[in-house]
């Protein structure tokens, strides 16, 4: 069964410092994709990115950047100069892209980011 | 373009009435899902509705049930509600059918059962 860990459930840090929040996952599947989506205190969840199984370069957007590791099984999400604005939860999610064709998203319990100004 | 749209915003039922939500997918999207966030639980899957027809459900009871139209939008029914249904039911969508595609996500709604 896949299985999404957050270790971290709270973070908080002062305006301008770099925060990195982990994401560990646990599939079966050889072809899956990995996800990291933004919840501000609206609740709408925000799509940030979609990394799949077989590409482990890591990624950088403006201020945010991922690390994908094969080998630990682990896709965490650095934010560099961090800003009040990113202040929000933040989800970590699975889908496997085999199996039986359910390509639902599993979710991480979430990280609750507080950038203090 | 128009994001993913649900209504109500809020809604507040009493113990064994039933209730019913509701999602309109991205233009040209076919995949809905639904989702429920918990206090305490994250956020679950519930079911999935790809061109018209239920490809997937969580483990959830029966009486969680819904329908996806024609026009791609769908309806999230809850039947003989209990207070732990009180929750964030949020609507995503996706172009079409696979892991590869991502879901993009409405701003819910907020069911409260008293």
């Amino acid at each position: 069964a896949q299985k999404v860990t957050q270790a971290q459930t709270e973070i908080s840090v002062v305006e301008k410092e770099d925060v990195t929040l982990d994401c560990v996952y646990e599939t079966r599947d050889t072809t899956y994709y990995l996800f990291w989506y933004k919840q501000p205190p609206s609740g709408e969840l925000v799509f940030l990115i979609r990394r799949n199984s077989f590409d482990e370069q890591n990624e950088i957007s403006g201020r945010y950047s991922w690390n994908f590791q094969k080998s630990t099984s682990s896709f965490n999400f650095t934010i560099t100069a961090s800003q009040v604005v990113d202040s929000a939860v933040y989800f970590c999610a699975l889908s496997e892209a085999g199996g039986a064709g359910s390509y639902q998203l599993t979710f991480g319990k979430g990280t609750k980011l507080s950038v203090i100004p | 373009e128009a994001g993913v749209t649900q209504s109500p915003t809020h809604l507040i039922k009493t113990r064994g009435q039933q209730v019913t939500l509701r999602c309109s997918p991205i233009s040209g999207h076919t995949s809905v899902y639904w989702y429920q966030q918990a206090l305490g639980l994250g956020l679950q899957f519930l079911l999935w509705y790809d061109e018209g027809e239920e490809r997937n459900r969580g483990n959830f009871p029966p009486r969680f049930s819904g329908r996806q139209f024609p026009n791609y939008s769908s309806e999230l029914n809850v039947n003989a509600l209990e207070l732990e249904d009180s929750a964030l039911y949020l609507c995503a969508s996706s172009f079409g059918q696979g892991a590869f595609y991502e879901q993009y996500f409405g701003p819910g709604t907020r069911l409260t059962v008293t």
